[in-house]
């Protein structure tokens, strides 16, 4: 089956802190990978996403790298703020077959 | 609309209660999701439409759980009977694409506690 596995949070950062965030998946196909972040009270944005192997998806300064030999999709940002504190969810979707395979989500605390 | 509503945002119901959640997707969506999110999970798909046809209901946990959108726009989720195991947030997605490899808007949800 498809599945995704991100890193147990909580992340605790200071700002400016580099923050690296690990997601792996398994999939039967070949998926589509999309990073979405949920703030407090808030629903889940699209925040970056590849759809093939090597592609870099970008965005507010996160990036995140197709590895398809790895199977892996983690999430970077250079120097994150009290700002970018929320949950982070990886996920994948495969074509042909439109819902999203969610992973558990990590929880981002960064601290002035 | 500007964005994904729905209603109501919180909703407590007793045991054995019906409940109905509904969903405003932007309009012109052409594709609508219903995913199910425990707490400290990740959402799970429940069901998915294009317009008004039901194309996969493969994630709805039993015949309790029902949804419609008959004009193609709203969408209403209907638990029957409600469990303890039904609390959770129940989050609506639409997009203006079939496929999903353009990302989905999402609501903010409606959290269900039953008690």
């Amino acid at each position: 089956g498809n599945s995704v596995t991100q890193m147990e949070g909580p992340v605790t950062l200071s700002e400016e802190a580099f923050l690296t965030i690990n997601c792996t998946y398994t999939a039967t196909g070949y998926p589509s990978l999309f990073w979405y972040v949920q703030y407090p009270g808030e629903g889940l944005q699209l925040l970056l996403k590849a759809t093939k192997a090597d592609d870099k998806g970008s965005n507010k300064g996160f990036e995140a790298t197709y590895r398809k030999e790895t199977t892996s999709f983690h999430l970077e940002k250079g120097s994150v703020q009290v700002s970018d504190s929320a949950v982070y969810f990886c996920a994948l979707s495969l074509t042909g077959r439109r819902a999203l395979t969610f992973g558990s989500g990590t929880r981002l605390q960064v601290q002035p | 609309g500007a964005g994904v509503s729905q209603s109501p945002r919180y909703k407590v119901a007793k045991r054995g209660q019906d409940v109905a959640l509904r969903c405003d997707p932007i309009s012109g969506h052409v594709s609508l999701f219903w995913y199910q999110q425990a707490l400290g999970q990740g959402p799970e798909f429940l069901t998915y439409f294009q317009n008004e046809a039901q194309l996969d209901k493969s994630g709805l946990p039993s015949d309790r759980f029902f949804a419609e959108r008959p004009e193609g726009s709203v969408s209403t989720l209907k638990i029957q009977r409600t469990q303890q195991e039904d609390s959770a947030v129940y989050l609506c997605a639409s997009s203006l694409f079939l496929e999903g490899n353009y990302g989905y808007t999402f609501g903010s949800g409606t959290r269900l506690t039953v008690v």
